[in-house]
C-alpha cells in the first residue's frame, strides 16, 4: 500500500531556514500536504502542491516537489519559536489521503 | 461556522465497554474521515466517507464501525474496547475525496483504555 516516510526530528537555530523532507510511494498523487500540529491541538494545513508543479511558495514556506524521485520538502526561512510543532507530510491518492509519521520540529534558542 | 466538531474531548473506559465518538461539521463537506494519532506511529486512517451512506475502511478498521446517515455527522463505534484503542482521535472533513481543499480536523478525542 501507499507509504509516507519523514523523518522524527529536527533541530534548527531560531532564525535559520528549517527543510523538512518527506518520500512518498504512490504514483497515482494528486495533492501533497504539509500539516502542522501544535501541542494539544488538531492538524492545521500549511501548504499543498499539486503533483505537476515543482515548487510553491507562501510568504515563509517553500514546498519542492521532485515527482521522479517522489521526493517533497517543505522548507521554513528564518525560523521562529511559533514554528516549534509537529509537521506531517501526506499524499492523496485515490480517496484517501495518507500522512507520515510526522517530523518534530525544534527550536534553538 | 462551527467547523468540525468532537464529543467528548475526554474518555476513560474500561475493557469490554462500548461507546461512541462524536463527529460533526456544518460546512456541508461530503469527506469525512477517522484518524487515531498514536506517538511514533503519526496518523493512521481508520475509516472513511465520501458521502451520506457511503463508508469505507482505512488503514486500521478493526475494532471501529462506522455509519454516515447524514451529510453532517461521521459517528465512529468501538463496540468492545480494547487497551490497544488507547489513543487521540480525529476526525476531518473536506469539500470532495481529496484536492487542494483544505482538509479541516476536529479538536481531537483523548481516549483511555483501562
Amino acid at each position: 500500500g501507499e507509504d509516507v516516510e519523514q523523518s522524527l526530528f529536527l533541530s534548527v537555530r531560531e532564525g535559520d531556514s528549517s527543510v523538512i523532507n518527506c518520500t512518498y510511494t504512490d504514483s497515482s498523487s494528486t495533492y501533497l500536504y504539509w500539516y502542522k500540529q501544535e501541542p494539544g491541538a488538531g492538524l492545521q494545513l500549511l501548504t499543498y502542491i499539486f503533483s505537476n508543479m515543482d515548487m510553491k511558495q507562501d510568504q515563509r514556506l517553500t514546498v519542492l516537489l521532485n515527482k521522479k524521485d517522489k521526493h517533497l520538502s517543505l522548507r521554513i526561512a528564518d525560523t521562529q519559536t511559533g514554528d516549534s510543532a509537529i509537521y506531517f507530510c501526506a499524499d492523496s491518492g485515490d480517496d484517501k489521503i495518507i500522512f507520515g509519521k510526522g517530523t518534530r520540529l525544534h527550536i534553538l534558542p | 461556522n462551527a467547523g468540525v466538531t468532537q464529543t467528548p474531548k475526554f474518555q476513560v473506559l474500561k475493557t469490554g465497554q462500548s461507546m461512541t465518538l462524536q463527529c460533526a461539521q456544518d460546512m456541508n463537506h461530503e469527506y469525512m474521515s477517522w484518524y487515531r494519532q498514536d506517538p511514533g506511529m503519526g496518523l493512521r486512517l481508520i475509516h472513511y466517507s465520501v458521502g451520506a451512506g457511503i463508508t469505507d475502511q482505512g488503514e486500521v478498521p478493526n475494532g471501529y464501525n462506522v455509519s454516515r446517515s447524514t451529510t453532517e455527522d461521521f459517528p465512529l463505534r468501538l463496540l468492545s474496547a480494547a487497551p490497544s484503542q488507547t489513543s487521540v482521535y480525529f476526525c476531518a472533513s473536506s469539500y470532495s475525496r481529496v484536492g487542494g481543499e483544505t482538509q479541516y480536523f476536529g479538536p481531537g478525542t483523548r481516549l483511555l483504555v483501562l
